[in-house]
């Protein structure tokens, strides 16, 4: 089984910046797959990037990046040149091979 | 292809009513999952099915069923409604275990 935790209930960040978003995963499976969501104000859940499990290198998604350290079993969120568009709330996920299970979010807020 | 359809948008029930969610999706997609979403709660997983004829429980199944007997279809029935299951849910589907998850639109249930 999966277990996602997300420990920043709340992130703030000025336009432009660079924000990281924590993701810590535990999971019994050799193989698996961490996904980032994006759910803005509206409610509809917005796919942002992948990293498969034996994947070497971090994922890269235009300003969406992935810091992958299985070692520490982390998968963070790093979104480069924050833009207002960016506020929402983010997602951390983990599957196996048949369950998919999410965090608790994180409430990003982008300021001007 | 309209991707992962959900009905009704919205519900209100009376506690002990029953109903059924419906969710299709037209992307021969074999794994489908239905979550429901509580504030400060994140997505938490209700049931799943990984094929037509298999389902199984996740997180939080008590009070719902579901079956699958086609790939395009997998509703999800509240036996006896309660106001503990006012929530927004959401259906998914992706192609095999580790891949994308693609979310419908989500269906806003207030249960009084």
């Amino acid at each position: 089984a999966q277990k996602i935790t997300q420990t920043q209930p709340g992130m703030f960040v000025q336009e432009k910046e660079a924000v990281t978003l924590d993701c810590t995963y535990d999971t019994s499976d050799q193989s698996y797959g961490l996904f980032w969501y994006k759910q803005p104000s509206s409610g509809e859940m917005i796919f942002l990037i992948y990293q498969g499990s034996y994947d070497e290198q971090n994922a890269t998604e235009g300003r969406y990046s992935l810091n992958f350290q299985k070692a520490r079993k982390s998968a963070n969120l790093v979104i480069s040149a924050s833009q207002l568009g960016d506020s929402a709330m983010y997602f951390c996920a983990a599957s196996g091979f048949q369950k998919l299970v999410f965090g608790t979010g994180t409430r990003l807020l982008v300021s001007p | 292809n309209a991707g992962v359809t959900q009905t009704p948008k919205f519900q209100v029930l009376k506690t002990g009513q029953s109903m059924t969610l419906q969710c299709a999706q037209d992307m021969n997609h074999e794994y489908m999952s239905w979550y429901r979403q509580d504030p400060g709660m994140g997505l938490r997983l209700i049931h799943y099915s990984v094929g037509a004829g298999i389902t199984d429980q996740g997180e939080v199944p008590n009070g719902y069923n579901v079956s699958r007997s086609t790939t395009e279809d997998f509703p999800l029935r509240l036996l006896s409604a309660a106001p503990s299951q006012t929530s927004v849910y959401f259906c998914a589907s992706r192609p095999g275990g580790y891949d994308e998850q693609y979310f419908g639109p989500g269906t806003r249930l207030t249960v009084t």
